[in-house]
């Protein structure tokens, strides 16, 4: 089955600096590569998704990067604010009826 | 987007009893929906597939016979944890998956929070 590593577990940057998070998947099939944003006690929140298609995908202040060749893909925060202090996750799956396969999570804390 | 919901938010109940955990798609027709389990600090564990109309396909190391689903309409999944113990406090949360931006993507409820004392 798949298998997902997610990389730091946890980030402590200023406000207005970048973040980075990095996930490797094991399984070439998986075509379908979101991330989301989870507060404490609440459901996983999808900001961003890619599809293996594309290798780059931007949305305002998040990208997303993937390289299928090395099967890993990142999340990339620019300007953070403290509000997008939470637990990151990433996951890997398709885009047919396959359940997702999520990273371990990252906490990210954002200095104000 | 799609809406999921759950029912209850949270539980508390004594060891040894049964507690039922609703899914519900709101606005749309789920013929799939998955249940994943989320301990403390840790990631979403997927325990289930649950498929309307047949049996559920359970991940390894999941006890079939004590979280029982049911899925038997196209908008509504259901988690039963039999003879829960304090072991099985955790957050519960489902989803499922609709057509979203002209591909499939997949919607999460909002959690159940369940506590056994």
């Amino acid at each position: 089955g798949e298998n997902v590593e997610q990389h730091p577990s946890t980030l402590s940057v200023q406000e207005g600096d970048s973040a980075v998070i990095k996930c490797t998947y094991s399984d070439s099939a998986s075509n379908y590569f979101p991330w989301y944003k989870q507060e404490l006690g609440k459901r996983p929140q999808l900001i961003i998704d890619i599809r293996s298609n594309v290798g780059e995908k931007k949305d305002q202040r998040i990208a997303v990067t993937l390289n299928k060749t090395a099967k890993h893909f990142s999340l990339h925060i620019t300007e953070t604010q403290p509000e997008d202090s939470a637990v990151y996750f990433c996951a890997a799956g398709d885009t047919g009826r396959r359940a997702l396969t999520f990273g371990s999570g990252t906490r990210l804390q954002v200095q104000p | 987007g799609a809406v999921v919901s759950q029912h209850p938010s949270r539980v508390i109940c004594k060891s040894g009893t049964s507690v039922k955990i609703e899914c519900r798609s709101l606005d749309f027709q789920a013929t799939t929906m998955f249940w994943y389990r989320q301990f403390p600090k840790q990631s979403l564990m997927l325990m289930a597939t649950s498929n309307e109309g047949s049996k559920a396909t359970y991940e390894q190391g999941v006890e079939k016979d004590k979280f029982l689903i049911n899925h038997a309409s196209l908008t509504l999944s259901t988690l039963t944890v039999t003879s829960a113990h304090p072991e099985d406090s955790s957050f519960y949360i489902c989803s499922a998956i609709a057509l979203a931006g002209g591909a499939n993507e997949q919607f999460f409820g909002p959690g159940t929070r369940l506590t056994v004392l």
